[in-house]
C-alpha cells in the first residue's frame, strides 16, 4: 500500500525558499502524477501544482513564477519549491498521489483524475 | 481557470439527517468532479470521484450526482463520524478545490 511523508523545515524566514520533500513508499514515483496542496490556519484546500508524465508540471496559476516541482524517480521522492515567502505562504502542506481511471465514451477514451493517497501533511510557518 | 463555488460554507445537523451540499464550477466540467472528506486535525480523503463513483470502502450513505456546472454530495442518515469539513475538487483543467462545506452536529 502506499504510503507518502513529507519532510522539510518548519519555520522558514521571509523571502527565502520554502523547500519540501514528499517519501514515497510502497509504490514507484514512475507511475502516476504526484501533487502538493496547502492549507492555510483555518482555511480551506489550495492546490498548488502537480508533476505529470515523469517530470512535467503545472502549477496554480496564482502561484506561478515562484514555485517550481520535480522528481527524483531513484529516491523515489518529489520536490517543492516555493521562493520569496511571505507570512501568507504559512500553511499545512500536503503530498498527495493522483490516481486515474480510465473510461470510455463510446470510442473515446477519458481519464478520470483524484487524489487517493494523501501524506500526513506538515506544518510550515514563515517567521523571522 | 475553473473555480469551483460551493454552498452553504456551513451547515447544522443532527445524527440520522439528511445533508446536501452543491458546488458549482464557473465553467462546464463535464463529470470531472472529486469530493473529499476532512475530520479535524486530519488529511482529507476521497470519497468520490467522476462526480458519482464512490470509492471502495465509502459507506453507501455517501452519494453524488451532477454534471457540467452543478453538482451535489448528499449524504442520508447523517452518522456521528460524517461531523467533518467536505470540499469538491474539479479535475478538468486545473484542479482546483471549493472552499469547504463545514457540517457540525445541531
Amino acid at each position: 500500500q502506499v504510503q507518502l511523508q513529507e519532510s522539510g523545515p518548519g519555520v522558514v524566514k521571509p523571502s527565502e525558499t520554502l523547500s519540501l520533500t514528499c517519501t514515497v513508499s510502497g509504490g514507484s514515483t514512475s507511475d502516476h502524477h504526484w501533487s502538493w496542496i496547502r492549507q492555510s490556519p483555518g482555511k480551506g484546500l489550495e492546490w498548488i501544482g502537480y508533476l505529470y508524465n515523469g517530470g512535467s508540471t503545472d502549477y496554480n496559476a496564482s502561484l506561478k513564477g515562484r514555485v517550481t516541482m520535480s522528481v527524483d524517480t531513484a529516491r523515489n521522492h518529489f520536490t517543492l519549491k516555493l521562493r520569496s515567502v511571505t507570512a501568507a505562504d504559512t500553511a499545512v502542506y500536503f503530498c498527495a498521489r493522483e490516481g486515474v481511471r480510465l473510461s470510455y465514451d463510446g470510442a473515446d477514451e477519458v481519464y478520470y483524475y483524484y487524489l487517493d493517497v494523501w501524506g500526513k501533511g506538515t506544518a510550515v510557518t514563515v517567521s523571522s | 481557470d475553473v473555480q469551483m463555488t460551493q454552498s452553504p460554507s456551513s451547515l447544522s445537523a443532527s445524527v440520522g439527517d439528511r445533508v446536501t451540499i452543491t458546488c458549482r464550477a464557473s465553467q462546464p466540467i463535464s463529470d470531472f468532479l472529486n469530493w473529499y472528506q476532512q475530520r479535524p486535525g486530519k488529511g482529507p480523503r476521497l470519497l468520490i470521484y467522476a462526480a458519482s463513483t464512490l470509492l471502495p470502502g465509502v459507506p453507501a450513505r455517501f452519494s453524488g450526482t451532477g454534471s457540467g456546472t452543478d453538482f451535489t454530495l448528499t449524504i442520508s442518515g447523517l452518522q456521528s463520524e460524517d461531523f467533518a469539513t467536505y470540499y469538491c475538487q474539479e479535475s478538468s483543467t486545473s484542479r482546483s478545490f471549493g472552499q469547504g462545506t463545514k457540517v457540525e452536529i445541531k
